[in-house]
């Protein structure tokens, strides 16, 4: 059973435009949020996080928003780069136990020049 | 130096062999663990260690066995590989609070022939 949610599978978008990838999950317990990217040979990373006491956190060209209602949060990567290509990950955890972060499955990125 | 290095990057084995995988990591952090990557199914938890005389189970762990032989050293052992154990494997660290994201080893690519 996927605890996370992610969609779409795969996302093209030309330079300059907006990314969007959706998540979605189920655990009312959950209370962080962070998206990994991931490029190609390389071990993800973090990109951001968000907490549920906020509905959207903003950093450089990326932002999480937060509907905790909906059950629902979502990254815009604004300006899309050619060099923002890659696999990303959003997750949710307990953060207090912080013993397992449920990965969504990944949405290969690619930004066309 | 990487702060997770995992060992051998690249693997092929045979069928009823045993494979040992191996995280050493710089970063001083308690927590450890080991995930593995499939196309489509994003990240899923084999094993964590909270500390050296902690090992506990993750959501898919049959057919694995962990050791953790000192705070920065976790590895991963397959005793008796299968084809459907193909995948690539990642060693991840972070600190006791887990709210600062999982560090990331560059993964080992396993192919059990």
């Amino acid at each position: 059973q996927q605890q996370v949610k992610q969609s779409p599978q795969s996302l093209i978008v030309q330079k300059g435009g907006i990314s969007i990838i959706n998540c979605a999950y189920e655990n009312t317990a959950f209370d962080y949020f962070p998206w990994y990217q991931q490029f190609p040979g390389k071990g993800p990373a973090l990109l951001i996080a968000i907490r549920p006491d906020v509905s959207e956190k903003k950093e450089g060209r990326f932002t999480i928003s937060f509907n905790k209602s909906a059950k629902q949060f979502s990254l815009h990567i604004m300006d899309s780069q050619p060099g923002d290509s890659a696999t990303y990950f959003c997750a949710a955890s307990i953060a207090l136990q912080a013993n397992n972060l449920f990965f969504g499955t990944g949405t290969r990125l690619t930004v066309i020049p | 130096d990487a702060d997770v290095t995992q060992t051998p990057r690249n693997r092929i084995t045979k069928t009823g062999k045993r494979i040992m995988l191996e995280c050493s990591q710089t970063k001083g952090h308690d927590r450890m663990y080991w995930y593995r990557q499939d196309p489509g199914l994003g990240l899923r938890l084999i094993y964590y260690s909270f500390d050296v005389k902690d090992i506990n189970k993750g959501e898919i762990s049959d057919g694995y066995s962990v050791s953790r032989q000192a705070q920065a050293k976790f590895s991963l052992s397959l005793e008796s590989a299968i084809p459907n154990q193909t995948a690539l494997y990642f060693c991840a660290t972070s600190d006791s609070g887990g709210g600062n994201g999982y560090t990331f080893g560059s993964g080992t690519r396993l192919t059990v022939v």
